[in-house]
């Protein structure tokens, strides 16, 4: 019972454009989402997160968009840079209170092409 | 680097062994995860401890069992282990219960 779903396995950028990856959940109980991003032989490392109060949190390149009535989040990167290809996984949890118990997807690597 | 520590980066064994592995988390953090990452799951969230106490637990085997000690490393303790066992092995730590996690680079465990 995959509660965190990534449809695309892999998604391939040219530098300076937009990266988008999406991440789709099922339990309507979710109110808490990140996104980690991981290098090989690293472990994941926290990129940005959002409370299901809001619909779009920023960070310099990186924005997330939550629709909670279509149950569906995406991660945008503009613009994409080579340092950019990593492995990126949505995650969720029941409330910021449980930031530690997170239900992973299965995660989409991204390349960026210089 | 995260600051949380792992060790081995790499083991290999036979089946129905029992091995163990060890975390460090960064300096100050009170709170320890596991996490299984195997190639047909995601992520899977195992344990976690809380200045020494368990807190939450998830999809965790009963082959499988964790502590956190005084000085709060912890171990993750997997016996009779089976070839589905090989996985990559997180850990992660915060520095209380509900915060952000830092990931060590995992154990890489290869059951044969």
């Amino acid at each position: 019972d995959q509660q965190v779903k990534q449809n695309s396995p892999s998604l391939s950028v040219q530098e300076g454009r937009i990266s988008i990856l999406n991440c789709d959940y099922t339990n309507s109980m979710f109110d808490y989402f990140l996104w980690y991003k991981k290098y090989p032989a690293e472990g994941p490392t926290f990129l940005i997160s959002i409370s299901s109060i809001k619909d779009k949190n920023e960070d310099g390149r990186f924005t997330v968009f939550l629709n909670k009535s279509a149950k569906h989040l995406s991660l945008h990167i503009v613009p994409s840079q080579p340092g950019d290809s990593a492995v990126y996984f949505c995650a969720a949890t029941l409330g910021s209170s449980n930031t530690g118990k997170l239900i992973f997807g299965q995660g989409t690597t991204l390349q960026v092409k210089p | 680097d995260s600051g949380v520590t792992q060790t081995p980066k790499h083991l290999i064994t036979a089946t129905g062994q029992r091995v163990t592995l060890r975390c460090s988390p960064r300096s100050g953090d009170l709170s320890v995860y596991w996490y299984q990452q195997s190639l047909d799951q995601g992520l899977q969230f195992l344990i976690q401890y809380y200045n020494g106490e368990e807190r939450a637990k998830g999809n965790i085997l009963e082959r499988f069992s964790a502590q956190q000690f005084p000085d709060l490393h912890s171990e993750l303790n997997l016996s009779s282990l089976e070839l589905g066992d090989s996985a990559l092995y997180f850990c992660a730590s915060s520095p209380g219960p509900d915060e952000k996690l830092f990931f060590g680079s995992g154990t890489q465990l290869s059951v044969l």
